[in-house]
């Protein structure tokens, strides 16, 4: 199972809205609607911050929002902060009974 | 709060087992699906095995036949034994609790294990 595929990084100005991509396939983020992300700070463990494509879990800001189109999901930052520098990964569900991760994105805020 | 605490990581020779623990405490192990994620230094994170709430398991290709997860709910601890361990199984070995289901999202982590394969 290849991983799926992000930017390496993506990055914004404070105040400002920037969306990460999650490209699969229809084995995977296009086939089931169990894309999840997390938020990982350095030596920290992740969080999860979005699943079921576009659900929040409790305590989790609303300026994160997910979304999916085809084959590719989307994690998008509202209003953005310094605290929000941090690695973001994508994960799907897959056909073969299985979970992948994307590659990671590093988001940088000016 | 749910609280996962990992231990049993460490330095072992390629070839060598090993066996991860994670006690939970806070939640009722047994009515969660539980994975294990790993993440090689300086590397993005990579799934390595489930287990369903109804015993279930699966594991990633990369693992299949050398790791099998268990879990012993009298004890509330999740397990990994890994077996034939390789270089490139050196990584941060993290257990996760689904939020729902199996797959749709991990809502708690442990601080996780390091796992070093070298001579």
């Amino acid at each position: 199972q290849s991983a799926l595929t992000q930017p390496a990084s993506v990055s914004g100005s404070p105040g400002q809205s920037i969306t990460v991509s999650c490209t699969g396939t229809s084995r995977d983020v296009g086939g089931y609607d169990y894309v999840s992300w997390y938020q990982q700070h350095p030596g920290k463990a992740p969080k999860l911050i979005t699943y079921d494509v576009n659900k929040r879990p409790s305590g989790v800001s609303d300026r994160f929002s997910g979304s999916r189109s085809g084959n590719t999901a989307s994690l998008t930052i509202s209003r953005l902060q310094t605290e929000d520098e941090a690695d973001y990964y994508c994960a799907s569900y897959t056909s073969s009974d299985t979970l992948v991760f994307g590659g990671g994105t590093q988001v940088t805020v000016l | 709060e749910v609280q996962l605490l990992e231990s049993g990581g460490g330095l072992v020779q390629p070839g060598g087992s090993l066996r991860l623990s994670c006690a939970a405490s806070g939640i009722t192990l047994g009515t969660y699906a539980m994975s294990w994620v790993r993440q090689a230094p300086g590397k993005g994170l990579e799934w390595v095995s489930s287990v369903k709430s109804g015993g279930n398991a699966y594991s990633a290709d990369s693992v299949k036949g050398r790791f099998t997860i268990s879990r012993d709910n009298s004890k509330n601890t999740l397990y990994l034994q890994m077996t034939s361990l390789r270089a490139e199984d050196t990584a941060i070995y993290y257990c996760a609790k689904s939020v729902v289901g199996t797959y749709r999202g991990f809502d708690g982590w442990g601080q996780g294990t390091l796992v070093t394969v070298s001579s």
